[in-house]
């Protein structure tokens, strides 16, 4: 079975700083992979997906994932926090289903 | 489009009680499905549906019951509640199935649910 993996459960990152969010699974074939993100009481947003072909992935808010078939990797990225990216982000991988790592919590500091 | 609706959004049960959690979409999507979120474990699936009359269990299906009358409706239903189902549940729905090749889904804005 296919699993994901967050290894950082909470993250602070000043404003205007650089922010990578990792996240590893584990599956046989080439996965559907996704991040989402939640703001405090609110549903799950789609930032972007990774389907096929280039690996690096353009999302919304200006987020970007590369995929790394050797490291089983799916890292989100974005060149300069705004206060309002403090959130949970999650990392998803399809299977038939879609399985969700536990999150990381993006804290922002002014 | 109002995309995915749930309601209520708050909801206090006593152990053994029992209740209906609703959710609506209307972006005629085949693929819906209701997800709880528990501190430290992301989303856990609890029962999906890939279309009318057709419903299947998740990852963590006891406890609770679903029907798919309707494309556009998917209840969930809690038998008797327990504190074990305290939790935030979301609804989500999707045009294709997962696997299937492209697809998103789309979450509702949650129901929090505590069980005393």
């Amino acid at each position: 079975a296919q699993s994901v993996t967050q290894p950082d459960i909470h993250i602070t990152v000043s404003e205007g700083a650089s922010l990578e969010l990792r996240c590893n699974y584990s599956y046989g074939a080439t996965p559907y992979l996704f991040w989402y993100v939640q703001s405090p009481g609110q549903g799950l947003q789609l930032l972007l997906k990774y389907f096929s072909g280039d690996t690096l992935v353009q999302g919304i808010k200006g987020f970007e994932a590369e995929f790394k078939r050797s490291q089983s990797s799916f890292n989100l990225r974005k060149p300069s926090v705004h206060w309002s990216d403090a959130a949970e982000y999650f990392c998803a991988v399809d299977d038939y289903k879609l399985s969700f790592g536990a999150g990381t919590t993006v804290t922002v500091r002014a | 489009n109002a995309g995915v609706t749930q309601t209520p959004k708050f909801q206090v049960l006593k152990t053994g009680q029992s209740m209906t959690l609703q959710c609506a979409q209307d972006m005629n999507h085949e693929y819906m499905s209701w997800y709880r979120q528990d501190p430290g474990m992301g989303l856990r699936l609890i029962h999906y549906s890939v279309g009318a009359g057709i419903t299947d269990q998740g990852e963590v299906p006891n406890g609770y019951n679903v029907s798919r009358s309707t494309t556009e409706d998917f209840p969930l239903r809690l038998l008797s509640a327990a504190p074990s189902q305290t939790s935030v549940y979301f609804c989500a729905s999707s045009l294709t199935t997962p696997g299937a090749g492209i697809y998103e889904q789309y979450f509702g804005p949650g129901t929090r649910l505590t069980v005393t």
